[in-house]
């Protein structure tokens, strides 16, 4: 069973705040990373999908960045909005054929007005 | 078209009952995935089907049965489930393995 952890489990903001929030997962084996934002009531949707060590990407307000050596990825978001209130889930791939992902249990987001 | 559909929405079944879940992609993608999400956990991934074939199966019990009739449908059959079965259950596809998933609305199921 790979561990992969996320933190903080929930986030309170006000709008306009910067926030990030981390995913940890096994060091060794590493294939790739994927972020999904999942607000209510919708399906969760890709954000990032990460491969290599350094990655940084970006999409508006948000951004993630990528350290394989040690094990983690960060997720920032720029001056949130209460739109950005969703949880966001990232999942580790393993390499070593199978790409089973593994995925954290998300970190809750609340952007109050 | 970048939309996975399931249905139904919403599923009531008691523990006798047979029932079937159906997701469909048309965007070509060649695995497709059923995940089994119970309230503040993570997705937990039961079944990949990759190019049709069933690439992983995590040991899901038997009550499950998943079924790929072509590339672009995946069905969930259930059957004598369980109340601790009740949950929401995922569908995803991707272009193929270890792609960015692209994911269904979910079928909630209640097992009674």
């Amino acid at each position: 069973i790979l561990n992969v952890e996320q933190s903080p489990q929930s986030l309170h903001v006000q709008e306009g705040d910067s926030t990030n929030f981390t995913c940890s997962f096994p060091s060794s084996n590493f294939y790739a990373l994927h972020w999904y934002r999942w607000e209510t009531a919708k399906s969760p949707e890709a954000l990032f999908v990460m491969t290599l060590n350094g990655d940084e990407k970006k999409k508006g307000r948000i951004s993630a960045t990528l350290n394989t050596k040690e094990g983690y990825s960060y997720l920032y978001i720029k001056g949130s909005q209460p739109e950005d209130s969703a949880t966001y889930l990232c999942a580790f791939f393993a390499s070593g054929g199978s790409y089973i992902p593994t995925f954290g249990r998300g970190t809750s987001l609340i952007v109050h007005p | 078209d970048t939309e996975v559909t399931q249905t139904p929405k919403h599923l009531v079944m008691g523990m006798t009952n047979k029932k079937s879940l159906k997701c469909e992609q048309h965007m070509g993608h060649r695995a497709m995935y059923w995940y089994k999400q119970k309230a503040k956990k993570p997705p937990e991934l039961m079944f990949v089907y990759s190019y049709e074939k069933l690439s992983i199966n995590e040991s899901v019990p038997s009550r499950f049965s998943p079924e790929c009739p072509n590339s672009s449908l995946l069905n969930l059959h259930l059957h004598a489930l369980q109340p601790e079965d009740s949950a929401l259950y995922l569908c995803a596809s991707s272009q193929d393995m270890a792609y960015e998933q692209y994911f269904g609305p979910g079928t909630r199921l209640t097992v009674t």
